[in-house]
């Protein structure tokens, strides 16, 4: 295993459904990352959170709406989604500062909007 | 804007050949090039990654092969093996960005007995 654990593994909602998914990390790092993975294209980085503070957001519609209590825990809040939005949501951690890029991904969400 | 281009988008080999995926970047400001690899049902996960001081790393069967002047790097899996069979990934980022990668579309590697 990774480190990086995520919840659910499968999602089914409707398009005016509000669920949650949840990613959690046991390697002490201080960054995380949420993740769009479409078959046949590059991930798409969403959000980035560098200690607790959203760093970055990728244009992403605010159907889309991220939570970082502490740098171990890492929300995706989804509300009103659209059937494009099926995908596999990954969430990854690194250590940022220590020299080394590596990012450590969980086995991601697979969601599907109805 | 695709910053990272891949190829191809599937490769099939024999068993004990070599698998060979291609990407181009366009960023010059990139200084760090890793390959993830990622199994249905898993993450990706770090395979090996190369800095463009050098132009070529190896870890056992799999090499990165580095040209700075052409924008080019690639993957060879030597001695392919059905175990090998994935999902690669090409990325880039630059030392500036901390661990923001940039990734390519991804190779669907099928190795065959």
């Amino acid at each position: 295993e990774t480190g990086v654990t995520q919840t659910p593994r499968h999602l089914v909602m409707g398009m005016t459904n509000k669920k949650s998914l949840k990613c959690e990390q046991h390697l002490g790092h201080n960054a995380m990352y949420w993740y769009k993975q479409s078959a046949k294209k590059p991930l798409e980085l969403m959000f980035v959170y560098n200690f607790k503070e959203q760093t970055e957001n990728n244009s992403v519609p605010s159907r889309f709406s991220p939570e970082c209590p502490n740098s171990s825990h890492l929300f995706l809040h989804l509300h009103t989604l659209q059937p494009e939005d099926s995908a596999l949501y990954l969430c990854a951690s690194s250590q940022e500062g220590r020299g080394s890029n590596e990012q450590f991904f969980g086995p991601g969400t697979r969601l599907t909007v109805l | 804007q695709q910053q990272v281009k891949q190829s191809p988008q599937s490769l099939i080999v024999q068993k004990g050949g070599i698998s060979i995926i291609n990407c181009a970047y366009e960023n010059t400001a990139f200084d760090y090039f890793p390959w993830y690899q990622q199994f249905p049902g898993k993450g990706p996960a770090l395979l090996i990654a190369i800095r463009p001081d050098v132009s070529e790393k190896k870890e056992g069967r799999f090499t990165i092969s580095f040209n700075k002047s052409a924008k080019q790097f690639s993957l060879h899996i030597m001695d392919s093996q059905p175990g090998d069979s994935a999902t690669y990934f090409c990325a880039a980022s630059k030392e500036t960005s901390g661990s923001r990668l940039t990734f390519g579309e991804g190779t669907q590697l099928t190795v065959n007995p």
